[in-house]
């Protein structure tokens, strides 16, 4: 499956770093997003670009900072991160419809993030 | 607030028959999705229910109830390569997407 992907796929960096993760979707898809996934916790929502615009962030420390350059990359820059941060960080992608029912998110395979 | 119940964990045997329940409280519902995700991979779409009734595709089948905000997932004639963490979520509105915790399932020989 290479509908989404994602680079690196395997990260590791100190807290005083700067990184940036790194989404591609080769869908067609007008809409990408950001998720967290921790262990034993629910996917969270970090941040939603719909046409290349931020439409959602969800309360997400500034240590994070999303970039949408168009509509088939997605960037993640990571700097100053606490070890709490240390999780699977998954990137999505969808085409949004004029209405109705929800529309479905791919998701690529994540990258694996360790703050030491 | 958002609610989403799913149980953490489940097994099964290879060959038999797996419901996985989700229960959700949520308002603006648009819809209700389940994934499939391998350890270390990407979760992957199986379905999605937005009326009320049954949908089914193949060995696996989701029902919905709106009324009773409760969802499952029915997987038929297990295989070993169903052992994998099965997301629920349901969406808001705008298609923003809630998951719950998922279950992992473990089939056995």
């Amino acid at each position: 499956e290479t509908g989404v992907t994602q680079t690196p796929r395997h990260l590791v960096m100190g807290m005083t770093n700067k990184k940036s993760l790194k989404c591609e979707q080769h869908l067609g898809h007008n809409a990408m997003y950001w998720y967290k996934q921790s262990a034993k916790k629910p996917l969270e929502l970090m941040f939603v670009y719909s046409l290349e615009e931020r439409v959602e962030n969800n309360s997400v420390p500034s240590r994070f900072s999303p970039e949408c350059p168009n509509s088939s990359h997605l960037f993640l820059h990571l700097h100053t991160l606490q070890p709490e941060d240390s999780a699977l960080y998954l990137c999505a992608s969808s085409q949004e419809g004029a209405g109705g029912q929800a529309d479905t998110q791919y998701f690529g395979p994540g990258t694996r993030l360790t703050v030491l | 607030g958002q609610n989403i119940d799913q149980p953490t964990e489940m097994t099964a045997t290879e060959g038999a028959i797996v419901q996985i329940n989700c229960t959700y409280q949520t308002s603006g519902f648009n819809g209700l999705f389940w994934y499939q995700q391998h350890a270390g991979e990407a979760p992957t779409f199986l379905s999605y229910n937005v009326l009320d009734g049954l949908e089914e595709k193949g060995r696996f089948s989701s029902f919905l109830s709106r009324s009773k905000g409760y969802s499952y997932l029915l997987l038929k004639e297990l295989q070993m390569k169903d052992s994998a963490s099965y997301l629920c979520a349901v969406t808001q509105n705008t298609d923003k997407l809630i998951f719950g915790t998922g279950t992992r399932l473990q089939v056995f020989p």
